[in-house]
Parts: structure tokens; sequence; C-alpha cells
């Protein structure tokens, strides 16, 4: 089973809109990445929380985690199209064997 | 300058064969890894290599055999390719500094199609 499940698997919003996404996990972790993904490309990596840490910021996108309800949250603010992509969480666990393991994704469509 | 790189892009081919895709990544990275996405979009694991060392191997059939030549590279050989197999494979690399990860360099996939 997925450690990390996001919510919702797909959000359409229009530009300048806000996009909020959620992931729960199951175990203790040492930390939780944020990932993108556009269509037909490879992953790249936004933000990295640690275990102890509550909120990041880098340029539009917040992420915060609360490890005592195991789940984090992306923000994007001020979508643009080209924000257009699948969004996953993945979580780093000592219990996983310290290997990043993904949730399903969240597939956002910004309209312009 | 790209980072992680995979080839090919792209794997026609037909059950029963054996094929190999290649990974080298230039970011001087300690582990390696391969990802298997599937038709949902869900990844999972296979492999991982520390320093050319097998450190994870997943339930994964006995047709996949990585090997990792040096810590720069690491390559995945299919025997006998099912149509199951058809999935687009991802190679990624990561460096943990004094034990903490710092995100993972994923490379572009390689999009396998078996008929």
């Amino acid at each position: 089973s997925q450690q990390g499940e996001e919510d919702p698997q797909a959000l359409s919003i229009q530009e300048g809109e806000n996009a909020t996404m959620n992931c729960s996990y199951k175990t203790s972790i040492n930390n939780l990445q944020w990932y993108r993904q556009n269509s037909g490309r490879g992953l790249v990596h936004l933000i990295l929380i640690r275990s102890n840490e509550r909120e990041k910021h880098s340029g539009r996108l917040r992420v915060t985690l609360d490890t005592s309800k195991k789940s984090s949250s992306l923000l994007i603010t001020a979508s643009r199209a080209a924000d257009t992509a699948s969004y996953f969480c993945a979580t780093d666990a000592l219990a996983a064997g310290n290997k990043l393991t993904f949730g399903g994704g969240t597939r956002v469509l910004v309209k312009p | 300058d790209t980072a992680v790189s995979q080839t090919p892009k792209y794997l026609v081919t037909q059950m029963g064969n054996d094929k190999s895709i290649k990974c080298e990544q230039n970011l001087g990275h300690d582990t390696m890894y391969w990802y298997k996405q599937d038709s949902k979009k869900f990844l999972k694991i296979m492999f991982s290599y520390n320093n050319k060392e097998l450190i994870i191997n997943e339930t994964v059939p006995n047709r996949f055999s990585p090997k990792s030549p040096d810590k720069a590279h690491l390559n995945l050989h299919i025997n006998s390719l099912e149509l199951g197999d058809s999935a687009v494979y991802f190679c990624a690399s990561s460096q943990r500094d004094r034990g903490i990860e710092r995100g993972y360099t994923f490379g572009s996939g390689t999009r396998l199609t078996v008929v």
C-alpha cells in the first residue's frame, strides 16, 4: 500500500487562484518531499520539509507538516497555466529503509 | 549539462525480448535508484545502489537485473519481457549530507512498451 496518499486526486482551477493539495502518510518520517511532474517528463523536486519543521516556503509554494496528524499540505498561490502538472508527495521513513515512498499524486489543471 | 540522463527515451519491443536501459548521473551522488511508474501514475521503487552496492531490492521479478559499474552509472537489464512490464522507468540519484536527505534528482524516464 502507498505510504503517502494525496487528496484530491485531481484539481481544476482558474489562473490566479490558489491550489491546495493534501498528503497523508502512515508511519513516522524523517522528512516529506513534494515533487512536480509535467506530462511526459521526469519528477522535479520542489520542497523538502523535515519532521521537526512545521512550515516551509519556496517562491509561490507553501508546505505545511503536521506530524501529529501525519499529514502535509502543498499550497500554490496565484497559480499559472505553467503550474499544470501532477504533484506527488513522498516520505522518507526509517521504517521504510530510508527509501522514498510516493503517493499517487494530484493532477492539477490550471485554466488560462 | 543533464544531471541524470537515461537512454533510450522510448523503447518498443516484442514479448520475450531482452532489453537494457542505461542511466548516468553527473552530480557526484552516492545513491542511485530505479523506479517504475505504471499507467495510473503510481511510482514504485525497484532497486537502489549506494556506491555500487545494492541496498534496496524490492519484490521485483528475477527477470529484472540492475548493474552498477561505478557510482555514476546504474543500468537495468530486463529478460524475457512481458506485456505487464510496459511502464515508464525512472532513474534517480540522491546524496545524504551528514545523514540528511536533500531530495532526489530524476531522469526524464524511459517509456517501455511491450507488444
